[in-house]
């Protein structure tokens, strides 16, 4: 059964930074796309990151790109997501998405970790 | 960007009723590939979204056969035959096709 889970929300200061931990299993994540996706509350969903987990070919939303890295650690079968200089835009949940091997999108999602910033 | 426009963004509907949502893309979403990367989502509150349907029409596994979608172009349709209780949520439709992907703003379904 393959499963998501993220971990490392929580609330955090304007300015400071956030590491979000998705562990998963029932596949290895090394063949595989991995995503990130936020929804503020009560609103729609964002791409924010992608990464092979395979290699090294990642891609960033414009809102992230340069205070932003996505990173896998496949012995840990882990994706991490790091975001620093951080704003009350990047409040929201934040989903771990897999990305499918047979066509190009999300099939599994994790439960979300939430993120809140405010001082 | 693509953006996506879904309509209506609510849906008041009966139980046993069909339910039809619609989402208009900003421009073609043809990969390279040949095929169309258009996915419908369903959330319920306080969940995360769970996959409906991929590359148009196609239903992913576990799915109902009362979800269906069809569409070309840059119009695409979710429909919803004998809406269920459990049917209640937000449904999501999403283009894979070109980076960023996008979403549109979602279509809550509710049961009069």
């Amino acid at each position: 059964e393959v499963q998501l889970v993220e971990s490392g929300g929580g609330l955090i200061q304007p300015g400071g930074s956030l590491r979000l931990s998705c562990v998963a299993s029932g596949f290895t994540v090394s063949g595989y796309w991995m995503h990130w996706v936020r929804q503020p509350p009560g609103k729609g969903l964002v791409w924010v990151s992608t990464i092979y987990a395979g290699g090294s070919a990642t891609n960033y939303a414009d809102s992230v790109r340069g205070r932003s890295t996505i990173s896998s650690d496949t012995a840990r079968n882990t994706i991490y997501l790091d975001v620093n200089r951080l704003t009350a835009g990047d409040t929201g949940i934040y989903y771990c998405v897999r990305g499918s091997n047979e066509w190009r999108g999300f099939d599994y999602w994790g439960q979300g970790a939430l993120v809140t910033v405010s001082a | 960007d693509v953006v996506l426009t879904q309509s209506p963004l609510s849906s008041p509907v009966t139980l046993g009723q069909q339910a039809s949502i619609s989402c208009k893309s900003s421009q073609s979403l043809v990969y390279s590939d040949g095929r169309i990367h258009l996915s419908w989502f369903h959330q319920r509150p306080g969940q995360p979204p769970r996959l409906l349907i991929y590359g148009v029409s196609n239903r992913f596994s576990g799915v109902p056969d009362r979800f269906s979608g069809s569409g070309a172009g840059t119009d695409f349709t979710l429909e919803i035959s004998r809406v269920e209780a459990e049917d209640v949520g937000v449904y999501h439709c999403m283009q894979s096709t070109e980076v960023p992907h996008t979403f549109g703003p979602g279509t809550k379904l509710e049961i009069k």
